[in-house]
């Protein structure tokens, strides 16, 4: 059965520090690896998406990279506002049926 | 565009009474369709999946069922509530099994 573990739990930075938050799992098989962000009391928004075959991928001030080989994904995040305080989820599909198996989430406090 | 609509967004249920969630899905046609629910504290788990009308796949046993009557139409019911069946409810898509797309959510509390 597939573990994902996010560390850490949680991160409170000042306004401008970089972040990096940190995504593991136990089987390296997998399919996709997805980034997502919530909001408190809403639903997931999709930040990125890493196909098994891709390193990394950006977008603005997001990369996130894969190293399927030792079970590892990182997600930077550039220059941290106030607005990217929020609950970021790490998830992977084992398949093409897109079954995600998620971590528990490093909830982020950016300080102003 | 693609949309997901989930409905409604919170609920309160006495122990005992049934329930019914929907989840609708436009721009898109035979999508894969999940159900998720994240308790308090702890992950998201996988509870419902779908490839296609009447085809479910549950994937943890438990007091709730789900029906896909139509296409882009996706329905979590019970007959009879538990305590325990308390939490955050989210409807997700996945055109052909790519990439997952959520709902708002809906909080269930039942007293």
């Amino acid at each position: 059965k597939q573990e994902v573990t996010q560390i850490p739990a949680a991160l409170s930075v000042p306004e401008g520090e970089n972040l990096v938050l940190n995504c593991s799992f136990t089987d390296s098989a997998i399919y996709n690896l997805q980034w997502f962000r919530q909001d408190p009391g809403k639903g997931l928004t999709s930040l990125l998406l890493i196909q098994s075959s891709q390193r990394e991928q950006t977008s603005g001030r997001l990369n996130a990279s894969l190293d399927k080989s030792s079970g590892r994904s990182t997600l930077y995040i550039a220059a941290s506002q106030p607005g990217d305080s929020a609950t970021y989820l790490c998830a992977v599909s084992p398949s093409n049926d897109y079954k995600l198996s998620f971590g528990a989430g490093t909830t982020v406090t950016v300080r102003a | 565009s693609q949309t997901i609509h989930q409905w409604p967004a919170t609920l309160v249920q006495p122990v005992g009474s049934p329930l019914s969630l929907e989840c609708t899905v436009e721009g898109t046609s035979n999508p894969n369709l999940y159900w998720y629910r994240q308790a308090a504290g702890r992950g998201l788990q996988l509870l419902f999946y779908s490839v296609g009308i009447g085809q479910i796949s549950s994937e943890v046993p438990q007091n709730l069922s789900a029906s896909r009557p139509q296409d882009r139409q996706f329905i979590l019911s019970s007959k009879k509530l538990l305590l325990s069946d308390s939490g955050f409810y989210l409807c997700a898509w996945s055109p052909s099994g790519y990439e997952a797309f959520f709902g708002q959510g809906t909080r269930l509390t039942v007293v």
